[in-house]
Order: C-alpha cells, then sequence, then structure tokens
C-alpha cells in the first residue's frame, strides 16, 4: 500500500527549532515530489513548497520562503519540513503530500498530519 | 502567482441536487487544476485532475470541466456522504495555489 506516514504531533515553544518528518512507503519514493501544506485552525488549504527527492530540488511559495525548509533523506525515504525559530502563528497542522506525476500532477497521497501547536 | 478564487464559499443543498462549484484563476492557465475534498478531521482526498480526470474510486457523480480562467466541479446527485469542504488547487505554475475552499452542507 501506498503511503505516507507523518510523525507525531508537537507543542514547543516560540522561538523553539523543530523539525517533522513524512516517511514514504509502498512506492518509489525517489520519483515522485513530495509537497507541503499548512492548515491552520478553522482555515484552507495553503501551499508550502516542494521538493524532488531525486537531487533535493526545492521550490517555495513566497509566502513561505525563507520561514521553512524542505529536504529529505531518500536512504530512509524520508522528507522533513523544519523551523529554526518558531513562531505562535505557525501553529497548524502540516500535511506532505505526493505529486502524482513525475514531477507534476495533482496531490494523490497525502499523510495524516502533523499537528504543531506553538505556545509560550 | 496564479490566484484560485473559489465561489461560493458555503453552500447548503439537498440530497439528490446538482451542485455546482466553480474555481477562476487570475490568469489563463493550461488544464492542470485538482479538486480536493476534506472531511472534518481528514487529511484531503484527490477527486480530480488534469481538470477532468476522475480518480479511480470516487463516485462518478463527480466530474470536474473547464478551461483558460474558469474551472468547475460538478456533483450529479448529490449524497450524504458528499457533505465537507472542497478546495480547487492550481500546478500549472511553479508555485501551486489552492482556492479558499467551499463548504458543503446536506440540507
Amino acid at each position: 500500500e501506498v503511503q505516507l506516514m507523518q510523525s507525531a504531533a508537537e507543542v514547543k515553544k516560540p522561538g523553539e527549532s523543530l523539525r517533522i518528518s513524512c516517511k514514504g512507503s509502498g512506492y518509489s519514493f525517489t520519483t515522485y515530489w513530495i509537497n507541503w501544506v499548512r492548515q491552520m485552525p478553522g482555515r484552507g488549504l495553503e501551499w508550502m513548497g516542494r521538493i524532488d527527492p531525486t537531487d533535493s530540488y526545492t521550490n517555495y511559495s513566497p509566502s513561505f520562503q525563507g520561514l521553512v525548509t524542505i529536504s529529505t533523506d531518500t536512504s530512509i525515504n524520508t522528507a522533513y519540513l523544519h523551523w529554526s525559530s518558531l513562531k505562535a502563528s505557525d501553529t497548524a497542522i502540516y500535511y506532505c503530500a505526493r505529486n502524482s506525476g513525475e514531477g507534476a500532477g495533482g496531490l494523490d497521497v497525502w499523510g495524516q498530519g502533523t499537528t504543531v501547536t506553538v505556545s509560550s | 502567482d496564479i490566484q484560485m478564487t473559489q465561489s461560493p464559499s458555503t453552500l447548503s443543498a439537498s440530497v439528490g441536487d446538482r451542485v455546482i462549484i466553480t474555481c477562476r484563476a487570475s490568469r489563463s492557465m493550461n488544464s492542470w487544476l485538482a479538486w480536493y475534498q476534506q472531511k472534518p478531521g481528514k487529511a484531503p482526498k484527490l477527486l480530480i485532475d488534469e481538470a477532468s480526470n476522475l480518480q479511480s474510486g470516487v463516485p462518478s457523480r463527480f466530474s470536474g470541466s473547464g478551461s483558460g480562467t474558469e474551472f468547475t466541479l460538478t456533483i450529479s446527485s448529490l449524497q450524504p456522504d458528499d457533505s465537507a469542504t472542497y478546495y480547487c488547487q492550481q500546478y500549472d505554475s511553479f508555485i501551486y495555489t489552492f482556492g479558499q475552499g467551499t463548504k458543503l452542507e446536506i440540507k
């Protein structure tokens, strides 16, 4: 079964760093780009950026450029989303999702979401 | 970037109704458009990509159409299980964007 399994919920303080993960299984991990999508409480979906696991090429939404870093470790079929200094406004559910085609396509497989709560 | 505007934001309809959700792009684009269904507490589910390509396992009452700047998601005969929020998403440009969502309620 093709799936993306995300790391557990996190509770952090403002200014702390955080890395959440997304592990792919049941398919060739390097064939499909991985995207990250934010959903703030009670709000819609926001595309953050994506990565090509083959060469770690990334592109980011201007809204998130410089605020987060997307990376992969192909030896363990895992993608990451990293913050160096969290803010309260980063409180949200974060989903990873796979492009359905090589380099493009709708997002056909989604992780279950990681809830990040940032509070002092 | 291409901005996507969905309408309506909320919609209330009865079982058996035909429902149409519209997504307008800020500029003309190719048919690299997807539709998703999201139920509370769940991850989104891809229904349609390439504007009209129905995903495997998705009921045939769902269909997508459109081109240029206007795209539509149609539910031909609304069922109780269709209560959800629906999002369009363009992947025509290098920077993907979602519409703001349409919350569909069953009367």
